[in-house]
């Protein structure tokens, strides 16, 4: 399957600042790809659709600014959680499909964001 | 809006037993299911997947089944592993988008 990488692995922030997390296809060039958060004990749920070169699609309830989508080429999307709070503490994963035509989507290994 | 349930929330078998997870979706037009397995603090490894023309899919000791017409679909572990404990997702690809929607997650207990 494909291989997704996601960058830091885990982060501590104090409340206030802002933190970017890096999601990169390895082995193929993803035009689409997907951030969804994880809260302990719960399912994923999708926050935004990033798409190179044009503006990400945010679900409803996810505030576009403060969750910043950079999608600027075919291998790397990063999430920005800007004046983080601690309530944004949760698990970050993005995913994405291999290709256009096929449904599959792999996870990156997920970010653990921890706000003080 | 679009949905997908899943039961139960908790599982426990005995090791060997079988188990079953189900799920429900709401969009009929929905052409993807997959299932996926996430152990603690790791992302969610996709086991096995379905699309809505084929009605069941077997891979060693996991299927899956679909029926569209009730609109659930199920997973079955047989033979369950101590390893097989994990917390187990169901998602549906839904026509009017690209990305997954998932159910609340079944966590798998299998003790030996």
């Amino acid at each position: 399957g494909a291989v997704v990488s996601q960058h830091p692995s885990w982060v501590i922030c104090k409340s206030g600042t802002s933190v970017k997390i890096e999601c990169r296809s390895l082995d193929f060039q993803a035009t689409t790809m997907f951030w969804y958060r994880q809260f302990p004990k719960q399912s994923l749920m999708l926050m935004a659709t990033s798409n190179e070169g044009s503006k990400a699609t945010y679900e409803q309830g996810v505030e576009k600014d403060k969750f910043l989508i950079n999608h600027a080429s075919l291998t790397l999307s990063t999430l920005t959680v800007t004046s983080a709070h601690p309530e944004d503490s949760s698990f970050y994963i993005c995913s994405t499909r291999y290709s256009t035509g096929s449904y599959e989507q792999y996870f990156g290994p997920g970010t653990r964001l921890t706000v003080t | 809006g679009e949905n997908v349930e899943q039961h139960p929330s908790t599982l426990s078998v005995q090791e060997g037993d079988s188990a079953v997870i189900k799920c429900t979706y709401s969009d009929s037009a929905s052409n993807y299911f997959p299932w996926y397995k996430q152990e603690l603090g790791k992302r969610p490894q996709l086991i096995i997947d379905i699309r809505s023309n084929v009605g069941e899919k077997k891979d060693q000791r996991i299927a899956v089944t679909l029926n569209k017409t009730a609109k659930h679909f199920s997973l079955h572990i047989t033979e369950t592993q101590p390893e097989d404990s994990a917390v187990y997702f169901c998602a549906a690809l839904f026509a009017s988008g690209y990305a997954l929607n998932f159910g609340k997650g079944t966590s798998l207990l299998v003790t030996p």
